[in-house]
């Protein structure tokens, strides 16, 4: 039990073009989710923490209006990626705690590879 | 908000070996401690996890230690395996208040190569 599904797994746009990905958990019930970003040989940077029924809180220095984060149920969120540029190019991965065990472990996504060309 | 540093950034290690990783906290309120493996491409996995009322953990051939007092904590593997080789990620997560509520805050990662 207990499994993040993320789609695409990979994605390849052009420059200026709109990018979604789906972040689902598929046996459990999530009311927060998280997004990381993370680069190659790089640690997993969390970009912004989804809440359902709620907005997302960003962290420092992420662009809420370039990444777009909708958690509209309790086994879905999305993050948009907007007019997206080379330099967003990027793996990302979303993770998901239980409703019932809120302080318990997070569960990973297998992340999406995004190629901005 | 905590800040997680771990060392060291390479490891490499002969196969049967012990390989220990550390980390340091910042924030005494950090209560959850988990250790991660992640091989190229994928995503991270949980291969143990530590609360602060605990000192010690383990689980077969991996262990982790904690020092609530030093705000340090380490992964212990022993009779390493090839297997064992990929990217391993400390974290941290406070559950009391404040901006580092609920996040896990990880740490740099430690490329691990265990040569057979």
């Amino acid at each position: 039990g207990a499994v993040v599904s993320q789609h695409p797994s990979r994605v390849i746009c052009k420059s200026g073009t709109s990018v979604k990905i789906e972040c689902r958990s598929l046996d459990f019930q999530a009311t927060t989710m998280f997004w990381y970003r993370q680069f190659p040989k790089k640690s997993l940077m969390l970009m912004a923490t989804s809440n359902e029924g709620s907005k997302a809180t960003y962290e420092q220095g992420v662009e809420k209006d370039k990444f777009l984060i909708n958690h509209a149920s309790l086994t879905l969120s999305t993050l948009t990626v907007t007019s997206a540029h080379p330099e967003d190019s990027s793996f990302y991965i979303c993770s998901a705690r239980r409703i019932d065990i809120p302080f318990g472990e997070q569960y990973f996504g297998p992340g999406t590879r995004l190629t901005v060309t | 908000g905590e800040n997680v540093e771990q060392h060291p950034s390479t490891l490499s290690v002969q196969e049967g070996d012990s390989a220990v990783i550390k980390c340091t906290y910042s924030d005494s309120a950090s209560n959850y401690f988990p250790w991660y493996k992640q091989e190229l491409g994928k995503r991270p996995q949980l291969i143990i996890d530590i609360r602060s009322n605990v000192g010690e953990k383990k689980d077969q051939r991996i262990a982790v230690t904690l020092n609530k007092t030093a705000k340090h904590f380490s992964l212990h593997i022993t009779e390493t395996q090839p297997e064992d080789s990929a990217v391993y990620f400390c974290a941290g997560r406070s559950n009391a208040g404040g901006t580092s509520y609920g996040k896990l805050t990880f740490g740099q990662g430690t490329i691990l190569t265990v040569h057979p």
